[in-house]
């Protein structure tokens, strides 16, 4: 597609539900992180793909959140057993090459606004 | 730890001045520097890359200039416009791909 798809675009659930966010990179882009933004906070890291494996999944904050790449496109953030806490805005992007190499940034889709009550 | 600043939460300026960001990082030297604008409720935008050894990078009407013996970066919109009116995030990446992003400054162009 033309941008980086990310679905729903909002999500209210309720505590201790599971939840899956969907992100569609742009086609041919083989690197794809995850962020998540709080209010008045810039994105914090999570997740980032090269391909199908994830190359570094330090940010994820604990053993509930988890996120896939199967066939090295779309991307599944799942968060399992959702706390009040978890709310926010995650967002997720793609690049061409490894930031750096170039002179590209990141191409961020709109995000998933998720709230949990 | 690693710590990236901006220098303030918002900034006003009147239309037609100079509106001038600072980025200030700490406990990392990273070998460039991103500068992102996002609009509410979407997703940062990629304005400019600058590597350490540029000291200045243009772009239309924005300049970036990256200090790394003060640790910093500096933003600036020439003859600001209210539509230049968004919140501005300046990000440097990790060792591991990862971009480290500071809170961001909320610029706002009065008219």
């Amino acid at each position: 597609g033309a941008g980086v798809s990310q679905t729903p675009s909002n999500k209210v659930t309720e505590k201790g539900k599971y939840v899956e966010l969907r992100c569609d990179p742009i086609s041919g882009h083989t690197a794809l992180y995850w962020y998540r933004q709080s209010l008045g906070q810039g994105p914090e890291f999570l997740i980032y793909f090269q391909g199908t494996g994830a190359a570094d999944d330090s940010g994820l904050p604990n053993d509930r959140f988890f996120a896939v790449r199967p066939e090295g496109s779309v991307s599944t953030l799942k968060i399992q057993r959702t706390e009040r806490g978890d709310s926010a805005v995650y967002l997720c992007a793609s690049s061409l090459k490894v930031s750096g190499q170039g002179n590209y940034g990141y191409t961020f889709g709109s995000g998933t606004r998720l709230t949990v009550v | 730890s690693q710590k990236i600043e901006q220098n303030s939460e918002a900034l006003n300026i009147q239309e037609g001045k100079t509106a001038t960001l600072t980025c200030n990082y700490t406990n990392y030297s990273p070998a460039y520097l991103q500068w992102y604008r996002q609009d509410p409720g979407r997703g940062p935008v990629f304005l400019l890359l600058i590597r350490e050894n540029e000291k200045e990078k243009r772009k239309e009407r924005l300049k970036v200039t990256f200090d790394t013996t003060l640790k910093q970066s500096l933003f600036h919109i020439t003859a600001s416009q209210p539509a230049d009116s968004a919140t501005y995030l300046c990000a440097y990446q990790t060792g591991a791909n990862n971009l480290f992003f500071g809170t961001g400054t909320r610029l706002t162009v009065i008219p």
